[in-house]
């Protein structure tokens, strides 16, 4: 089966801008999570959606949102990047959370110029 | 919250070699257990999990039991291979509607031939 589709791979953005990162959870996966990964801080948690609805939320400015669709597709926008956005954003998909086990997609890398 | 310690890295290991990579965890009520491994330029993969004390997870050659009594997570190799060098991190989650993974700085397991 197709795993966790996150678009695009690679971005290059200016500061100031905003973007939108995209990612598909695995067919019948209703929990989508995202992560910001860079060298300094490691992998932290964003946020994470369940049936259309935010159920966690990680401790990042208001400047990092994201929605979940009907179909379970998942987007996370960030507006006015600063150059510290540069990172690589992970989406992860599960049935319905926990106890199942989180499946990665291989990621957006974001670059902030 | 939840917190992850993990051993330092990065480690270096000869082809062959028995792996021990350390994990504690302090996280609220009983969570679950999770390895994921990150290879180069990709997203993570669940490599074991464990949902419970005393249970152990398993996948690829290694090992990893659930010790509440000790709060830890050791992942074990018993013979490692060129092909197991990548990052290698532990998350808890905790099952009371916390639904984010909380993950360690990671291990880098580099194995020489």
């Amino acid at each position: 089966k197709a795993g966790v589709t996150q678009t695009p791979r690679y971005l290059i953005k200016t500061r100031g801008q905003q973007v939108t990162l995209s990612c598909s959870p695995i067919s019948g996966h209703r929990s989508v999570s995202w992560y910001q990964q860079t060298p300094g801080q490691g992998l932290q948690f964003l946020f994470e959606y369940f049936s259309e609805t935010q159920r966690n939320k990680g401790n990042f400015p208001g400047r990092f949102s994201g929605r979940q669709f009907s179909n379970s597709r998942s987007e996370m926008n960030v507006s006015t990047l600063e150059l510290g956005d540069s990172a690589l954003y992970l989406c992860a998909s599960s049935r319905t959370g926990s106890d199942y086990g989180y499946t990665f997609g291989s990621g957006t890398r974001l670059t902030v110029v | 919250g939840d917190s992850v310690t993990q051993m330092e890295g990065p480690v270096t290991l000869s082809e062959e070699a028995f792996l021990t990579i350390n994990c504690t965890y302090t996280a609220t009520g009983y969570p679950s257990l999770f390895w994921y491994v990150q290879y180069p330029g990709e997203g993570l993969q669940l490599l074991l999990k464990a949902t419970k004390a005393d249970d152990k997870g398993s996948n690829k050659g290694f090992e990893a039991t659930y010790r509440k009594e000790t709060t830890s997570f050791h992942l074990e190799k018993g013979s490692v291979q060129v092909s197991d060098s990548a990052v290698y991190f532990c998350a808890p989650i905790s099952n009371f509607g916390n639904e984010k993974l909380t993950f360690g700085t990671g291990t880098r397991l580099t194995i020489i031939p």
